[in-house]
């Protein structure tokens, strides 16, 4: 079956810093990848999403590429901000099957 | 924009009742599902309902749950007979493919007391 395995948080970074969030994923055949977002009280929102291998999505200054070599979609940001601090899930969805798997989630507080 | 929506945000039910969540998913949305996220903890799919019937589901939905779209706009969420662990945040989505993005509603959060 699908699944999907994120770095283990919390996540703790100074303002500026550089972001990575491991995310692989085990599937078959070709799936759409994405990176939700989720801050504190709210739903979950799409952040950005990748639908072949060799994408990139990117969205708000974060960016991930598809890799299918590797089975990974790490999330990456060059300078976070404190607004940034939210719990992050990625997520795939197969081609024939319309519901998505999600991982575990990361929660990212970044301090000033 | 578009988006999906949820009431109630937030229910509180005495263990036994029975609950009825609601979403209006966007307007030109085919696939409709519902997920749960028990606190602090992952996302979990619970169904899916594509052309008035349940596409699948996952083993979290037992007899007591149930889907509807009652009038071609509503798409609703009935537990029969709450219990205590079903206090979770549930969220609805919907796509308008089976293999595009799904929108993701706020949530409504029941708590079975």
């Amino acid at each position: 079956g699908n699944s999907v395995t994120q770095m283990e948080g919390p996540v703790t970074l100074s303002e500026e810093a550089f972001l990575t969030i491991n995310c692989t994923y085990t599937a078959t055949g070709y799936p759409s990848l994405f990176w939700y977002v989720q801050y504190p009280g709210e739903g979950l929102q799409l952040l950005l999403k990748a639908t072949k291998a060799d994408d990139k999505g990117s969205n708000k200054g974060f960016e991930a590429t598809y890799r299918k070599e590797t089975t990974s979609f790490h999330l990456e940001k060059g300078s976070v901000q404190v607004s940034d601090s939210a719990v992050y899930f990625c997520a795939l969805r197969n081609t024939n099957a319309g519901k998505s798997t999600f991982g575990d989630g990361t929660t990212l507080t970044v301090k000033p | 924009e578009p988006e999906v929506t949820q009431t109630p945000s937030h229910q509180v039910t005495q263990m036994g009742q029975e609950v009825i969540l609601r979403c209006v998913p966007i307007s030109n949305h085919l696939y409709f599902y519902w997920y749960r996220q028990i606190l602090g903890q992952k996302v979990e799919f619970l169904v899916s309902f594509y052309n008035n019937e349940i596409s699948e589901k996952s083993e979290i939905f037992d007899d007591q749950f149930s889907v509807e779209r009652p009038d071609g706009s509503n798409f609703t969420l009935k537990i029969r007979s709450t219990k205590l662990e079903d206090s979770a945040m549930y969220f609805c989505a919907s796509s308008d493919e089976m293999n595009t993005e799904a929108f993701f509603g706020q949530g409504t959060r029941l708590t079975v007391v």
